[in-house]
């Protein structure tokens, strides 16, 4: 099956700065790619995706890059503010099938 | 908005119980979803079903069972409950055929003592 490996567990940056966190995968068949945010005492919220198809995308201060041939993928936030601070996870699947595989989680501090 | 409610946002049972844990969504979405999330090791996949009376094993099935009866409604059951399975517990449901985005539950944080 699928495994999802997520790096760094835990990730402070001043305010402002870029936060970088990768993942990597195993089934050279996924082909969708999406970012979970977790808030304190919520479940979490999808904030950004990215299919097989295309190599980069944006959302405002997000991205997230695809490398289909290293079967790795990253998301950046840019100019990182308070409310930045949660858990990420990333996550891989093959579309059209239900399971999706998540990464171990990424808790983001972002320091004032 | 899509709506997943869980039943419980706290649960304390006893070594032994049968647990019932309920989640309800008001979207008509076909797949729903039970997680486990225990720190260091993510968002587990416990079952998961893409119809009425319909349902997988997902990676730590072990322990548990489920039951859809209805659309809007999964329920994840732990037979004998016990300690190992202290932890949280989210609900999941989607409905896009391409299996895009889920929505999640706030969680039951369960403790079994």
């Amino acid at each position: 099956g699928e495994n999802v490996e997520q790096h760094p567990s835990t990730l402070s940056v001043q305010e402002g700065d870029s936060a970088v966190i990768k993942c990597t995968y195993s089934d050279s068949a996924s082909n969708y790619f999406p970012w979970y945010k977790q808030e304190l005492g919520k479940g979490p919220q999808l904030i950004i995706d990215i299919r097989s198809n295309v190599g980069e995308k944006k959302d405002q201060r997000i991205a997230v890059t695809l490398n289909k041939t290293a079967k790795h993928f990253s998301l950046h936030i840019t100019e990182t503010q308070p409310e930045d601070s949660a858990v990420y996870f990333c996550a891989a699947s093959i579309e059209s099938y239900q399971k999706v595989t998540f990464g171990t989680g990424t808790k983001l501090q972002v320091i004032p | 908005d899509v709506k997943v409610t869980q039943s419980s946002r706290y649960l304390v049972k006893r070594t032994g119980e049968k647990v019932f844990l309920e989640c309800v969504q008001d979207m008509d979405h076909e797949n729903m979803f039970w997680y486990r999330q225990d720190p260091g090791l993510g968002l587990r996949l416990i079952y998961f079903s893409y119809d009425v009376k319909m349902k997988e094993k997902g990676d730590i099935p072990e322990g548990y069972s489920v039951s859809r009866e209805k659309k809007e409604r999964f329920s994840l059951i732990l037979e004998s409950a016990s300690t190992n399975q202290t932890s949280m517990y989210l609900c999941a449901s989607s409905g896009d055929p391409l299996n895009t985005e889920a929505f999640f539950g706030q969680g039951t944080r369960l403790t079994v003592v």
